[in-house]
């Protein structure tokens, strides 16, 4: 069975500041997918991270994946108060069958001034 | 509004009856997904579809639950016989024919059980 833990689980940080959370899984995936959720709303797809080494940007959130390590990175860099969301990463398996998305408990992100 | 669309947002049901949550796909997208989120938890996955095709409903309890694609009209999840325990928020996604695409989410319904 796939497992995808994320961690921390919870995050407060000041405006300005950097920090990483990190997102871990158990079995072989050749897939991995960051998604932010504002409180009540639905899911925005932030990356798609498909081979070992992938890195991608998007303002000022960086997203990495090692597939050896089993392990992704989504880092945030001078954080501003708008990116406080809850942030999910979501990984597929790459043993065949269907294409349903395997997701960590999420990271719930406040940004404090 | 092109992007994918369920109804209704909130659904309030009394135990034993019926929910019907509804999902349009994205405009072009020919595969739907439907995942339950408790609170305070991620996404699990409970069934994928394709037109008039059940793919894997590996994450479906085996019992009240049941999904449907038709050919024509939006996807159905159906929840017979509904329990406090089914209180939650149900997502659906859709995405195109390509493995690489990431899914795309509608802003879900949530469902309460009094």
């Amino acid at each position: 069975e796939l497992k995808v833990e994320q961690n921390p689980l919870f995050l407060s940080m000041q405006e300005g500041k950097n920090y990483t959370i990190y997102c871990n899984y158990s079995t072989t995936s050749d897939r991995l997918y960051w998604y932010r959720q504002d409180p009540g709303k639905s899911l925005e797809s932030l990356f798609v991270l498909l081979s070992n080494g992938a890195v991608k940007q998007e303002g000022r959130l960086m997203a990495s994946l090692d597939t050896k390590a089993r392990l992704s990175t989504l880092h945030i860099t001078a954080a501003v108060h708008d990116l406080s969301a809850t942030y999910f990463c979501a990984v597929k398996y790459s043993g065949g069958g269907a294409d349903g998305l395997t997701f960590g408990k999420g990271t719930h992100l406040i940004i404090q001034p | 509004n092109a992007g994918v669309m369920q109804n209704p947002r909130h659904l309030v049901r009394r135990r034993g009856q019926e929910a019907r949550l509804r999902c349009s796909p994205m405009k072009g997208h020919s595969h739907v997904y439907w995942y339950r989120q408790l609170p305070e938890e991620g996404l699990k996955f409970m069934v994928y579809l394709q037109k008039e095709n059940i793919i894997d409903e590996s994450g479906m309890p085996k019992e009240r639950f049941s999904a449907e694609f038709p050919k024509e009209g939006p996807s159905i999840l159906r929840i017979q016989q509904v329990v406090r325990g089914d209180s939650a928020a149900y997502f659906c996604a859709s995405s195109s024919t390509g493995r690489d695409q990431p899914q795309h989410f509608g802003d879900g319904t949530r469902l309460s059980i009094l």
